[in-house]
């Protein structure tokens, strides 16, 4: 199993451009997140699907869109990158099972707005 | 909202010594804690989990604590290595809704 995977690992934008975020997990999980982490901020929610065909707003989701194509893939979308969108950005999948709901991350994109 | 809390913010120690990270959270209705560890540059690699049902969990030289009632969660490492050298996050997923918080996290230097 790959577990949950993201591309890419680093990108640079110019403000105003736009850029697409891919995440997948291959563990059939229903809810899948977006995250940012920022120093001294935390990691903090974007966007969660809580199942296949849903999406939700989390604590930061202004200039951010989703798409949860299918159980497998959810995409964080930036339509006009601004420089307060310089982050790194986490994926991860969670599911409930034997009565708890164990979260599994992604590697991470290193994102850059210049 | 659920607010989760760890203290210190950074932490040093020799190598060797037995030290407890600490994690506190506001609403006790959870399903679970989960304590994560971060290498510079990583994505959070998931330690421990410890379901509400449950007092602790052990793997290795890791024990997590979980006390609900009153809202704190510890994470005990025992002969630290300068591997351990990491940031520790703590995250809990309530009963209501779909969302997990988490704490800023402690930074971990075991010193050689």
């Amino acid at each position: 199993n790959a577990g949950v995977t993201q591309t890419p690992k680093f990108q640079v934008l110019k403000t105003g451009q736009s850029m697409t975020l891919q995440c997948a997990q291959d563990m059939n999980h229903n809810s899948m997140y977006w995250y940012r982490q920022d120093p001294g901020m935390g990691l903090r929610l974007i966007y969660y699907s809580a199942s296949e065909g849903t999406t939700d707003k989390g604590e930061v989701p202004n200039g951010y869109n989703v798409s949860r194509l299918n159980k497998r893939e959810f995409s964080l979308r930036l339509e006009s990158a601004a420089p307060s969108q310089t982050s790194v950005y986490f994926c991860a999948s969670s599911e409930y099972l034997g009565g708890s709901y164990e979260q599994y991350f992604g590697p991470g994109t290193r994102l850059t707005v210049t | 909202k659920q607010e989760v809390t760890q203290i210190p913010a950074a932490l040093s120690v020799p190598e060797g010594e037995n030290l407890v990270l600490n994690c506190s959270f506001t609403d006790s209705a959870i399903y679970n804690l989960q304590w994560f560890r971060q290498d510079p540059g990583k994505g959070l690699t998931s330690l421990l989990l410890i379901q509400s049902s449950q007092r602790e969990q052990t793997s290795g030289r890791l024990n997590a604590s979980l006390d609900k009632s009153s809202g704190r969660s510890t994470l005990y490492i025992a002969a630290s290595q300068p591997g351990d050298s990491a940031t520790y996050l703590c995250a809990v997923r309530l009963t209501t809704g779909n969302q997990f918080y988490f704490g800023t996290g402690t930074s971990l230097t075991v010193i050689p």
